[in-house]
């Protein structure tokens, strides 16, 4: 199995920032991997898919690079809507496999 | 837009059968490109993947999971079902029914229910 690693598990920002968040996978995925958001309470939403594709009504303060094995999530201009939890995950092959995640909280 | 709305007993006594539907409406279950999946997540913890179901009936398991998991697709009704048998403390999750594109990106996931176990 492909494992997904997230860094840092937690992190706290200010409105305003730029935020990172890292991904790595333990074999070369290629561009598979997509990013989820997922606030208290509710289902986690797709952000970005095949590692940089921004979903459909994303807000483009979100963007995603790499290849291969490692991956960023970057958060520009944070908002206070964007404090929440993200995964990453891996879609090249099953069984696909999430980060362990990285909650972003109010500094 | 699609949505999808899980149901299903919300305790479950241990060494029994977790059974949950997941509704489909918004779009047809047999969209060739579409398959149907289940995703938990423990309370306050990460997420899960427990396998995933296409209209042509060919699954997808998580090895760790698939003695005891089961997903079945029902065409006529628009809806998929997982059964998760012989249950324990640590099956207490929130369990998610959610899409899976052909890429394997989870695009659609259903609000969530909680199934807890206990006797």
């Amino acid at each position: 199995d492909i494992q997904v690693t997230q860094s840092p598990s937690s992190l706290s920002a200010s409105v305003g920032d730029r935020v990172t968040i890292t991904c790595r996978a333990s074999q070369s995925i290629s561009h598979y991997l997509s990013w989820y958001q997922q606030k208290p309470g509710k289902a986690p939403k797709l952000l970005i898919y095949s590692a940089s594709t921004l979903q459909s009504g994303v807000t483009s303060r979100f963007s995603g690079s790499g290849s291969g094995t490692d991956f960023t999530l970057t958060i520009s201009n944070l908002q206070p809507e964007d404090f929440a939890t993200y995964y990453c995950q891996q879609a090249d092959r099953t069984p696909w496999t999430f980060g362990q995640g990285t909650k972003v909280e109010i500094k | 837009q699609l949505q999808l709305q899980e149901s299903g007993p919300g305790l479950v006594k241990p060494s029994e059968t977790l059974s949950l539907t997941c509704a489909v409406s918004g779009g047809s279950i047999k969209n060739p490109t579409s398959y149907w999946g289940w995703v938990r997540q423990p309370p306050g913890k990460g997420l899960e993947w427990m396998g995933s179901i296409h209209s042509s009936g060919r699954t997808y398991d998580n090895p760790p999971l698939k003695s005891r998991v089961t997903t079945s697709i029902d065409a006529s009704k628009n809806d998929f079902s997982l059964k998760l048998r012989a249950v324990t403390a640590a099956d207490a999750a929130i369990y998610y029914c959610v899409r899976v594109d052909e890429f394997g990106n989870f695009d659609y996931w259903g609000q969530g229910t909680l199934v807890s176990v206990s006797s």
